[in-house]
């Protein structure tokens, strides 16, 4: 079954730094191009991140850049999100997403997704 | 960055009805649009690919049109699993963007 997990999710203080991890299985994950993508609470969907399959193309929204960095490790099929220098406004359930074979085609796999919230 | 915004912002039909949700693009992104369905408490689902194209496994009654920058999402015949929130997503550059979701619910 194709499968993307997350983890690492939590309550952090304003400032605080934490790492997420997205678990892939069920497919060759090294030939996947992926994405993180957050929900704020009660919000839409706001895509946050993007790797290509070999890591040399990588992008991130405005809203996230210099703070956030995203990784992966093909020999563990995982997706990393570094978070630095969090905000209350980073608040969100995040999502990690499989880009589609064409890049745009759009995220035909989700993950069910990891809360992170940033309170004092 | 590219703006997505969608109309209506919600809509209650009755099962049986043809629903029709519009998403447009603040520029031309050719074709490369794809919808998703959100249950709450659920991660999206990949409707439409490339504006048209339906993902495997999507019922028929899905269906998608449009280029440039308008766009169209229709749920030929509304069943009571459609209920749901709706987004456009633009994959023609990057920042990827969403628009602000549909909510569709049975009247």
């Amino acid at each position: 079954e194709v499968q993307l997990v997350e983890s690492g999710g939590g309550l952090v203080q304003p400032g605080g730094s934490l790492r997420l991890s997205c678990a892939a299985s069920g497919f060759t994950f090294s030939i996947f191009n992926m994405n993180w993508v957050r929900q704020a609470p009660g919000k839409g969907l706001e895509w946050v991140s993007y790797i290509s399959s070999s890591s040399s193309t990588i992008y991130y929204a405005d809203s996230v850049k210099g703070r956030f960095t995203i990784s992966r490790d093909n020999a563990k099929n995982s997706l990393y999100l570094q978070m630095n220098s969090l905000r209350d406004e980073d608040t969100a359930v995040y999502y990690c997403a499989r880009g589609t074979t064409v890049t745009v085609y759009g995220m035909d796999v989700w993950g069910q997704g990891t809360t992170v919230t940033v309170s004092s | 960055d590219i703006q997505m915004t969608q109309s209506p912002s919600s809509v209650s039909a009755s099962v049986g009805d043809r629903v029709t949700i519009t998403c447009r693009a603040s520029q031309d992104i050719n074709s490369w649009l794809a919808w998703y369905q959100q249950k709450p408490g659920k991660a999206p689902k990949l409707l439409i690919y490339a504006a048209s194209s339906l993902q495997s496994g999507v019922p028929l009654r899905f269906s998608g049109s449009g280029s440039g920058t308008d766009f169209t999402l229709t749920i030929s015949s509304l069943q009571p699993e459609d209920c749901a929130t709706y987004y456009c997503q633009q994959a023609n550059s990057f920042p990827r963007t969403f628009g602000p979701g549909t909510k569709v619910d049975i009247k």
